[in-house]
């Protein structure tokens, strides 16, 4: 089962900021946080994904909670193109580690 | 080739009919996973190959559901004697050895058993 709990879904309206929050309560203390996205009829994509700092990249920003026990993923011009399922997962950092996906965030950019 | 292949992209397949889904990683990329997504649902684990070694197959649903990557690179996904419950979208996953974050899905075969 998924380690994580997100919204089944949000509006966020083009250019404005989209933020996309996590809870992760029973996270350890070797386990990532990782998002990714699946845009319809594709793969799963990466974003982003941190420990315990706050981590950006030129797709989204991670800000993580002090006490790990929750996150927000922060996409901060929304554009219609964004429109997808948003995925938050705990994970050992092990390239022989699977991803356990649960049902995600769909989030609907409105022009 | 610059991302991961799946091939074909669709499959319409009779109730009783074996199917066989193929996978193009990266080149050089080690790990290769396979993963099953029902509509609506996010993606399932079914296995994983490190090189030509499968090294997890637990998330495979049954016997009739067979993996295999014999040189490495290519691997092909197999049901035997479809279900209507294996309908789903097929996808996989690679990554170089040490890059765990890195992981690139293909688009997926989407399978229908009628």
């Amino acid at each position: 089962d998924a380690k994580t709990t997100q919204p089944p879904s949000m509006d966020c309206a083009e250019g404005r900021a989209a933020n996309l929050p996590c809870n992760h309560s029973t996270i350890s203390g070797n386990e990532y946080v990782y998002w990714y996205r699946q845009i319809h009829s594709q793969g799963p994509q990466y974003i982003i994904h941190g420990l315990k700092n706050n981590e950006t990249n030129e797709m989204a920003s991670l800000i993580i909670t002090e006490d790990r026990k929750s996150s927000t993923l922060i996409l901060p011009h929304a554009t219609l193109r964004d429109t997808a399922v948003y995925y938050c997962i705990v994970r050992v950092e092990n390239y022989g580690q699977n991803f356990v996906f649960g049902p995600g965030t769909r989030l609907s950019v409105l022009p | 080739g610059a991302g991961v292949s799946q091939s074909p992209r669709y499959k319409v397949a009779k109730r009783g009919q074996d199917v066989a889904l193929r996978c193009d990683p990266i080149s050089g990329h080690v790990s290769l996973f396979w993963y099953q997504q029902a509509l609506g649902q996010g993606p399932e684990f079914l296995t994983y190959f490190q090189n030509e070694a499968q090294l997890d197959k637990s998330g495979l649903p049954s016997d009739r559901f067979f993996a295999e990557r014999p040189e490495g690179s290519v691997s092909t996904l197999k049901i035997q004697r479809t279900q209507q419950e294996d309908s789903a979208v097929y996808l996989c996953a690679s990554s170089l050895a040490y890059r765990s974050y890195g992981y690139t899905f293909g688009s997926g075969t989407r399978l229908t058993v009628v």
